[in-house]
């Protein structure tokens, strides 16, 4: 069963636009939570993060925020831009900072940001 | 990103045969990952290492052999390929609390 789930698998923003992309995951355990970004023949880039002691981290233009409650988060990118066009995994673990911490990772959203 | 080269980029391979992919990292990290990516799955974790000769398996392992015998390297071996294992293949690393960094990936065809 998946433990992380991305359920919308594309979606296209015009520029200057907000972009939500929206991860719910199921384990009540999860600690930790990750955005990743992929652009074609590339590997995945660290985004942001965020901890499950807080609701809400921002840097620059994206914020990343937390419902506990919900099991659910989400990933603003305000305003959004062509560049930002990519697909958008979404990450969650246990015991990050612990000795292994292995992340299980969405199936991914692509963003489409039209100019 | 540049402190992890995977080799070969691109390979094409006939069902049946050995195949290793080859991860190097310059960042000293004490974890290694490797993941593949397919169309609908996501990125799947088959293994995964927290030390040299310390290697453990992850959700879709079967297959797949790895090993560790430096901190810069971590292999990954398809003792015998079938179809099914035409993938992407990423590695990533990370150290203890940071997050993972991951390479430009290696692409398999098995034919």
């Amino acid at each position: 069963d998946q433990q992380v789930k991305q359920n919308s698998p594309s979606l296209s923003v015009q520029e200057g636009r907000i972009s939500i992309l929206n991860c719910d995951y199921t384990n009540s355990m999860f600690d930790y939570f990750l955005w990743y970004k992929k652009y074609p023949a590339e590997g995945p880039t660290f985004l942001i993060s965020i901890s499950s002691i807080k609701d809400k981290n921002e840097d620059g233009r994206f914020t990343v925020f937390l419902n506990k409650s919900a099991k659910h988060l989400s990933l603003h990118i305000v305003p959004s831009q062509p560049g930002d066009s990519a697909v958008y995994f979404c990450a969650a673990t246990l015991n990050y900072g612990g000795s292994q911490g292995n992340l299980i990772f969405g199936k991914g959203t692509k963003l489409s940001v039209k100019p | 990103d540049a402190g992890i080269t995977q080799s070969p980029r691109h390979k094409v391979t006939e069902t049946g045969t050995p195949v290793t992919l080859r991860c190097h990292q310059t960042e000293n990290h004490r974890y290694m990952y490797w993941y593949r990516q397919d169309p609908g799955h996501g990125l799947r974790l088959i293994h995964y290492s927290y030390g040299v000769k310390d290697t453990d398996k992850g959700e879709v392992s079967d297959g797949y052999s790895v090993s560790r015998s430096k901190t810069e390297d971590f292999l990954l071996t398809l003792e015998s390929a079938t179809s099914s294992q035409t993938s992407v293949y990423f590695c990533a690393t990370r150290d203890v609390g940071s997050p993972l960094h991951f390479g430009n990936g290696t692409r398999l065809t098995v034919t």
